[in-house]
């Protein structure tokens, strides 16, 4: 059962554009992680987030956790060729496997 | 941040034959891992989850006989495909839970069945 509903699935953008990703559920999660693959090789946590209303930066991403826990957001600032990658977000019930969306397949073009 | 390990990276069998694929948590203990499959530009599936000294707790749909798991120790859990055939060639994933909750995922295993 797919709990997490990731949208865009793909999205192609040129070098300097800005892009947002959606992660909505009608689930609330104790805890919600976005992740970025790369071909070959295991996903890499880039932020989680717990509190409701919560926003965390790192560097040109803004990550927000909704009110209700029960969806987020990721936004690419100024996007740049390196940030190309498969962006996933995965919630969790308390002590739980992680719940995976369908996965945001990014590329950036010069 | 721990580190989370598996060997092979990369294996090509002949159908029939079995695989075991090891995932290891190097610098922090993991009571729970779990092993996830993934097919080309999708999201990750998780296939079971593995307790150390218990048996593994699989998902709906996946073959408990064919995709083996043992947790013997706290830092190694193994998955083996029993009699692999071209429909089981994927890109296998393990993760290691530590005693804080976070996850942390291994470089994967990409498994090519002839």
């Amino acid at each position: 059962t797919q709990l997490l509903e990731q949208s865009p699935q793909f999205l192609s953008i040129q070098e300097g554009e800005n892009l947002t990703v959606y992660c909505n559920s009608s689930s609330v999660f104790s805890s919600l992680q976005w992740y970025r693959q790369e071909p070959g090789e295991g996903p890499v946590l880039l932020v989680t987030v717990v509190t409701g209303g919560e926003v965390k930066k790192l560097k040109r991403l803004t990550f927000q956790f909704g009110d209700a826990r029960k969806d987020s957001s990721l936004h690419i600032t100024a996007a740049q060729p390196g940030d190309t990658g498969l962006y996933l977000c995965a919630g969790e019930f308390a002590g739980y496997a992680l719940n995976f969306g369908k996965g945001t397949s990014l590329l950036v073009t010069p | 941040g721990a580190v989370v390990s598996q060997h092979p990276s990369r294996v090509i069998c002949k159908s029939g034959t079995s695989v075991k694929i090891e995932c290891r948590s190097l610098d922090f203990q993991a009571t729970t891992m779990f092993w996830y499959r993934q097919f080309p530009k999708q999201s990750l599936m998780l296939m079971a989850t593995s307790n150390e000294g218990s048996k593994a707790t699989y998902e709906q749909g996946v073959e408990k006989d064919k995709f083996l798991i043992n947790h013997a120790s706290l830092t190694l859990s193994t998955l083996t495909v029993t009699s692999a055939h071209p429909e089981d060639s994927s890109f296998y994933i393990c993760s290691a839970r530590d005693s804080g909750g976070a996850e942390f995922f291994g470089p994967g295993t990409r498994l090519t069945v002839l």
